[in-house]
């Protein structure tokens, strides 16, 4: 079956431009995660979903990065007005259950900011 | 506040050598242990896990034992092959009691690359 999907794979955005990021989940998991993935480093935990519900998004940097899952299945990532130290590849993730260790990653986007 | 700190690469084999990666965590409260590749061009993939004390995890020939006494999880294998190059991440989920946030804590990554 399909695995998580990402789009874009790649994404070029000038300092102070919008940027939405899409995540498709395997169809059917409960939980979501969206990852931030400097270069060089592991991934750090922005926000979790269950279902449509945002439960944790502890892990966003600041106020210009937004997540939503309204229908409880794709999720977009927002970051408005983007600066250079939002360049990183963001990674998601879904999982079958809510209380559950699997989590199923897509390639990620990678994000440039100039 | 959880964390993971995993050996420092690069590391370069020659085929059929051993590995070993060393990882260790700070938790709060009982976290599963996992241990993650990346495989150059690709997403990250679960490799193994362990959910307890004691337990050991193992998959392609890895293996990896949660040691509570010591916090750690190291991976080892026997003998590496060529296709085994690539990006290991360590991680750890702590849920904290009465949550539902499986949230992953990585550790920063070891490339490891295996010459013929």
């Amino acid at each position: 079956g399909a695995g998580v999907s990402q789009s874009p794979r790649y994404k070029v955005a000038k300092r102070g431009q919008d940027v939405a990021l899409r995540c498709d989940p395997i169809s059917g998991h409960v939980s979501l995660f969206w990852y931030q993935q400097a270069l060089g480093q592991g991934p750090e935990f922005l926000t979790y979903f269950q279902n449509e519900a945002q439960l944790d998004k502890s892990g966003l940097p600041s106020d210009r990065f937004f997540a939503e899952r309204p229908e409880g299945s794709v999720s977009t990532l927002k970051i408005q007005r983007t600066q250079q130290e939002d360049s990183a590849v963001y990674l998601c993730a879904s999982s079958p259950r809510d209380h559950s260790y699997e989590q199923y990653f897509g390639p990620g986007t990678r994000l440039t900011v100039t | 506040g959880d964390s993971v700190t995993q050996m420092e690469g690069p590391v370069t084999l020659s085929e059929e050598a051993f590995l070993t990666i060393n990882c260790t965590y700070t938790a709060t409260g009982y976290p599963s242990l996992f241990w993650y590749v990346q495989y150059p061009g690709e997403g990250l993939q679960l490799l193994l896990k362990a959910t307890k004390a004691d337990d050991k995890g193992s998959n392609k020939g890895f293996e990896a034992t949660y040691r509570k006494e010591t916090t750690s999880f190291h991976l080892e294998k026997g003998s590496v092959q060529v296709s085994d190059s690539a990006v290991y991440f360590c991680a750890l989920s702590d849920p904290k009691r009465g949550g539902s946030n499986y949230k992953l804590t990585f550790g920063k990554g070891t490339l490891l690359t295996v010459n013929p």
